[in-house]
């Protein structure tokens, strides 16, 4: 069974930083693009960054360029998102992702998808 | 930067043809997906490649696309598919999420 499982959300500052992580199982973690994808209370569906299989090449939103590097760990089977200079709109329930088809040269993946969602971890950020 | 555009609200009744659109420039050109978020849970992706359906998801969901607008169909829609609909595809190195659906049965 595919398991995607985010941790280190919380609250924080406006300009403060958080490590989130995403322990997954169940499949070949190194043969899946992967990414974060975020939700503002009540609100849609927001794409934040995207990491390659062979963790060679990120891409990111233009909102959190500069701020949020996403990066992958293969021996430990998980998936980082370090966000700094945290902002309120930044507030939301972030998720970890896994694309639908393995070994993907690019990020679109041959159009597959995000098949395998984690439960998500909220991220406050406030004074 | 390339957007798309979904209704905020589709209703339709139970057993009936529920249609939620999606717009974008040449949307048909590009390859989408759509992802139904029931309240309190993660997404779950129902149609990806335009048409195609994951394992699990019900025959009674189907998926097209041509020109600027790809299209869900939800044929005999019951109760349990009342939910937020997405629809998502790829442009410029970026990915791109349409505002949501709200489904309504009623």
């Amino acid at each position: 069974e595919v398991q995607l499982v985010e941790s280190g959300g919380g609250p924080v500052n406006p300009g403060g930083s958080l490590r989130l992580s995403c322990v997954v199982s169940g499949f070949d973690f190194k043969k899946y693009n992967m990414h974060w994808v975020r939700q503002a209370p009540g609100k849609g569906l927001v794409w934040v960054s995207s990491v390659v299989d062979s963790g060679d090449y990120s891409y990111s939103s233009d909102s959190v360029k500069g701020r949020f590097t996403i990066s992958r760990d293969s021996a430990k089977n998980s998936l980082f998102l370090q966000m700094n200079d945290l902002k309120a709109e930044d507030t939301g329930v972030y998720y970890c992702v896994r694309d639908f088809f393995p070994d993907c040269s690019t990020l679109s993946c041959y159009g597959g998808g995000f098949q395998h969602w984690g439960r998500g971890i909220l991220v406050t950020v406030s004074s | 930067s390339y957007e798309v555009t979904q209704p905020p609200s589709v209703s339709v009744s139970p057993g009936q043809t529920a249609t939620i659109t999606c717009v974008g420039d040449e949307l048909g050109e590009k390859y989408t997906s759509w992802y139904q978020q029931r309240p309190g849970q993660s997404p779950v992706l129902v149609i990806y490649q335009d048409s195609k359906r994951p394992s699990g998801i019900p025959e009674r969901f189907s998926g097209s696309n041509s020109g600027n607008t790809a299209t869900l169909t939800i044929s005999g829609t019951q109760s349990i598919d009342e939910a937020d609909y997405y629809c998502q595809a790829w442009a410029s190195s970026s990915v791109i999420f349409g505002g949501g659906t709200k489904l309504t049965v009623l």
